[in-house]
């Protein structure tokens, strides 16, 4: 039974790119999030989705920022132009309905030159 | 908003020693879940062990305790019988049962060394 599955495991973007994260959650949970963890710091809630809807987008910044989970395959966080500042390790995580507890996956790790 | 609060940044133990890290946090909820999550070196998060709010019982994991003080707002975490595997980040987090919103709330964290 595979935990929550994330690629790449690292991503090196030149400012302006666009950063493509993929999250496939365990089987049979249909909750995902994505959390942000600057370094030195605790992890920082961005979004929540389910299949094909956005529950709670109150983390995402406003711009450059966007993130989906489509009826077939993973959930995306997109990233576009990035910045030095958008450095850090994302890490997914996934539930299924009505448990308390999310299992998270191994994180990727940004960085940006 | 709810806020949780680590205020020790760093920690350490003897082996087979027992160790309390601390956590507050702030909530006008009456029903919430709390959590410490374990980060090793390898940056996987893993789930320690989980509070429900309106459980008086303290959760307990092998050698994982947790001292849960409702009106207090203070959630701490005591490892019995410490190893060297236990050395990592821990951080604690909380999340709202009502409001339809599943999202954790992180502290901090603390960083935890096991000395042999």
């Amino acid at each position: 039974n595979a935990g929550v599955m994330q690629n790449p495991r690292h991503l090196v973007r030149r400012r302006g790119q666009e950063a493509r994260l993929r999250c496939s959650p365990m089987k049979g949970h249909s909750h995902v999030y994505w959390y942000r963890q600057l370094p030195e710091e605790g992890l920082k809630f961005m979004v929540y989705l389910q299949k094909e809807n956005i529950i709670d987008e109150s983390g995402m910044p406003k711009e450059r920022f966007s993130a989906e989970f489509p009826k077939e395959g993973p959930s995306i966080l997109r990233i576009q132009q990035v910045v030095r500042g958008d450095s850090a390790a994302y890490f997914c995580a996934s539930s299924g309905t009505g448990t308390s507890w999310q299992y998270f996956g191994p994180g990727t790790r940004l960085t940006v030159t | 908003a709810q806020t949780v609060t680590q205020s020790q940044p760093e920690m350490s133990v003897q082996e087979a020693e027992t160790v309390t890290l601390s956590c507050t946090y702030d909530t006008s909820e009456s029903d919430y879940y709390l959590f410490w999550y374990k980060q090793p070196p390898s940056r996987q998060m893993i789930l320690v062990i989980r509070q429900e709010a309106y459980k008086q019982q303290n959760a307990t994991e092998n050698r994982f305790s947790v001292n849960f003080q409702k009106a207090a707002k203070s959630f701490s975490l005591k490892i019995s019988d410490s190893q060297l595997g236990d050395a990592a980040m821990y951080f604690c987090a909380y999340r709202a049962v009502q409001g339809g919103s599943e999202k954790l709330v992180f502290g901090k964290g603390m960083k935890l060394t096991v000395n042999p």
